[in-house]
């Protein structure tokens, strides 16, 4: 099975915006809508933020946001604030039936 | 709100098996539309999805571990467990108990916090 490939690391300004991108295949991201965003704190469990690539959970601010053209889906996060500073990792279904999960991407809230 | 909580030994002998469980607070395995399964994340690399049950007992897994794995459920203490067969270091990583969702269960809507699992002798 392929894996979905995220930048290792982004960074940002408080009150910026950033995109973190999963780059996948006509496998997975490219034939599905079933892309999702996690959050990880040092320490914590993951959080759901993002699921059927753009959908947020209730409870979840709006600021962050998703997307997705072609084999590319992107987790926006605008009004950047010091508690975005996390882990953020995404997933998709396959065509086999499984699902696949990105490297994970740094975020540094400078 | 829906809890779950891993447990089980931090320390497995290679070739022998890994077993844990996971207990669910806050709401029933046995509500229907969510699958209960594992996902790992071994040091440094990206999270692997192991499988995960139904709580009718139908089961769906990881080809790549498929032979070594067994999901099961006990919807009498509302757990579920895991068991991973001759592992080796390569099985060394931190494993979650997860909450699946959505049409094709592709949505992980609940984490455990996740126990560390060191295969050494």
């Amino acid at each position: 099975q392929s894996a979905l490939t995220q930048p290792a690391s982004v960074s940002g300004s408080p009150g910026q915006s950033i995109t973190i991108s999963c780059i996948g295949t006509t496998s997975d991201v490219g034939t599905f809508n079933y892309v999702s965003w996690y959050q990880q704190h040092p320490g914590q469990a993951p959080k759901l933020i993002i699921y059927e690539v753009n959908n947020r959970p209730s409870g979840v601010s709006n600021r962050f946001s998703g997307s997705k053209s072609a084999n590319t889906a992107s987790l926006t996060i605008s009004g950047l604030q010091s508690e975005d500073e996390a882990d953020y990792f995404c997933s998709s279904y396959t065509t086999s039936s499984t699902r696949v999960f990105g490297g994970g991407t740094k975020l540094t809230v400078l | 709100q829906v809890q779950l909580q891993e447990s089980g030994p931090g320390l497995v002998e290679p070739s022998e098996t890994l077993s844990l469980t996971c207990t669910v607070s806050g709401g029933s395995v046995r509500r229907g539309s969510y699958y209960w399964g594992w996902v790992r994340q071994p040091p440094g690399k990206r999270p692997e999805w192991i499988g995960y049950i139904y709580y009718s007992g139908s089961t769906s897994y990881n080809p790549s571990l498929k032979s070594r794995v067994t999901i099961s459920v006990d919807t009498s203490k509302n757990q579920f467990s895991l068991k991973l067969t001759s592992v080796t270091a390569a099985d060394t990583a931190m494993y979650y108990c997860t909450r699946w969702a959505g049409e094709m269960a592709a949505i992980v809507d609940h984490w455990g916090r996740g126990t560390l699992v060191t295969v050494s002798s």
